[in-house]
């Protein structure tokens, strides 16, 4: 079935540093992708999200790129803030419904 | 506006006992979901709800789980005959619907311990 891989489960930096969180998926028809922000206790919050047709986003810190061929798209957070501590998940949609597929997340730690 | 709300925010039971949990999507949001989060798991879709159309209940985990969602507004998702492998954050998310994808709304779960 299909099915959405993402890496690292951690990920610790250092306040102003770069990180990034890698996905792939199995779905050649996938063709939205979003990137959830949780923060501890909280609900997942959306906070930027690329369709098939570009490769890429920006939004202020944050990027998303997306690799059609390759099947894998990947979070670019700049400049790192302790407030980006929390847990990231990607997803993508299956199948040209209106179902997501999540990754199993990815704690990322800011350290100051 | 208002989110999306769900009720209990907590919940414990007994093994072997029937749940029902509740969402509140944001108003005209025709699009329902509920996904299960188990700890430091991502989440897991359970149904899913879209106007008046049969619902995709593909995620349900056993025939212990169902869903119902009346008027196209509120919906129960309910747990019959309780495990403990029931144990988990139960996450609800609305979205208006539209010609494509768009954000999905969450609310702020309902997290289950079974004794």
């Amino acid at each position: 079935g299909e099915n959405v891989e993402q890496h690292p489960s951690t990920l610790s930096v250092q306040e102003g540093d770069s990180a990034v969180i890698k996905c792939t998926y199995s779905d050649s028809a996938s063709n939205y992708f979003p990137w959830y922000k949780q923060e501890l206790g909280k609900r997942p919050q959306l906070i930027i999200d690329i369709r098939s047709n570009v490769g890429e986003k920006k939004d202020q810190r944050i990027a998303v790129t997306l690799n059609k061929t390759a099947k894998h798209f990947s979070l670019h957070i700049t400049e790192t803030q302790p407030e980006d501590s929390a847990v990231y998940f990607c997803a993508a949609s299956i199948d040209n419904t209106d179902k997501l597929i999540f990754g199993t997340g990815t704690r990322l730690q800011v350290f100051p | 506006g208002a989110g999306v709300s769900q009720s209990p925010s907590n919940k414990v039971t007994e093994k072997g006992k029937d749940v029902e949990l509740r969402c509140d999507p944001i108003s005209g949001h025709t699009a329902l979901y509920w996904y299960r989060q188990s700890l430091g798991q991502g989440l897991e879709f359970l149904i899913y709800f879209q106007g008046n159309s049969a619902p995709d209940k593909s995620g349900l985990p056993s025939d212990r789980f169902s869903a119902e969602r009346t008027g196209g507004s509120v919906s129960t998702l309910t747990i019959q005959r309780t495990q403990q492998e029931d144990s988990a954050v139960y996450l609800c998310a609305s979205r208006t619907p539209s010609g494509g994808y768009n954000e999905q709304f969450f609310g702020p779960g309902t997290r289950l311990t079974v004794l």
